[in-house]
């Protein structure tokens, strides 16, 4: 159980445009799903936290305009990267837990470079 | 933003050899996790301590939730080959309904062969 999933795996785009990552539940109902970024022999860093139904808090310094979460099912957040620029290539990583649950089960990771 | 102090960085070991780790930190966590991340691959839940003083198995692993609740240490006996990796400790804060997670900057593990 408590198996999250993530896609696309690996995403190469082009500067300017946006790019769209998913990340599902797959049996479990997750109350709150987190986004991750994480830099090359880095530790992961957390972008923003959502629940369903609810606008995703971001963390300091991420911008809400350029990193667009939406929560809007109990098994599936979207994170979209707005007119993406070669310093948004990263590891992006969701994470999810479910009603009362206090662990976070994560997901494989997508690997986006921007050219 | 906040970090736990995660030691050492990396390990050099030979196969078969124990391994141990550790985090602390100054603050008081009602929740300790260890997590093990392959290259390329999310971080995958290994033990998770819920009260001051448990010590935990899973397998070759233990861990250990300190009394203080401001450290834990992650042992991993007989290493193997694929216990290559990189262990990440993680925190969850008394008060944060969200259930976040502090994370330690990592410890790397390398078997020489």
């Amino acid at each position: 159980g408590a198996v999250v999933s993530q896609h696309p795996s690996r995403v190469i785009c082009k500067s300017g445009t946006s790019v769209k990552i998913e990340c599902r539940s797959l049996d479990f109902q997750a109350t709150t799903m987190f986004w991750y970024r994480q830099f090359p022999k880095k530790s992961l860093m957390l972008m923003a936290t959502s629940n369903e139904g609810s606008k995703a808090t971001y963390e300091q310094g991420v911008e809400k305009d350029k990193f667009l979460i939406n929560h809007a099912s109990l098994t599936l957040s979207t994170l979209t990267v707005t007119s993406a620029h070669p310093e948004d290539s990263s590891f992006y990583i969701c994470s999810a837990r479910g009603r009362g649950v206090e662990t976070q089960y994560f997901g494989p990771g997508t690997r986006l470079l921007v050219l | 933003g906040q970090q736990l102090n995660q030691s050492p960085q990396s390990m050099f070991i030979q196969e078969g050899e124990d391994v141990s780790m550790n985090c602390t930190s100054s603050s008081i966590f009602n929740t300790w996790l260890w997590y093990k991340q392959d290259p390329g691959e999310g971080p995958v839940l290994l033990i998770a301590l819920y009260k001051a003083g448990e010590l935990t198995s899973n397998g070759r692993l233990t861990a250990q939730f300190g009394i203080t609740r401001k450290d834990s240490f992650l042992n991993i006996s007989a290493s193997i080959p694929s216990d290559v990796g990189i262990y990440f400790c993680a925190g969850q804060g008394l008060m944060d309904s969200n259930y976040q997670l502090i994370w330690g900057a990592g410890t790397k593990l390398i078997i020489k062969p």
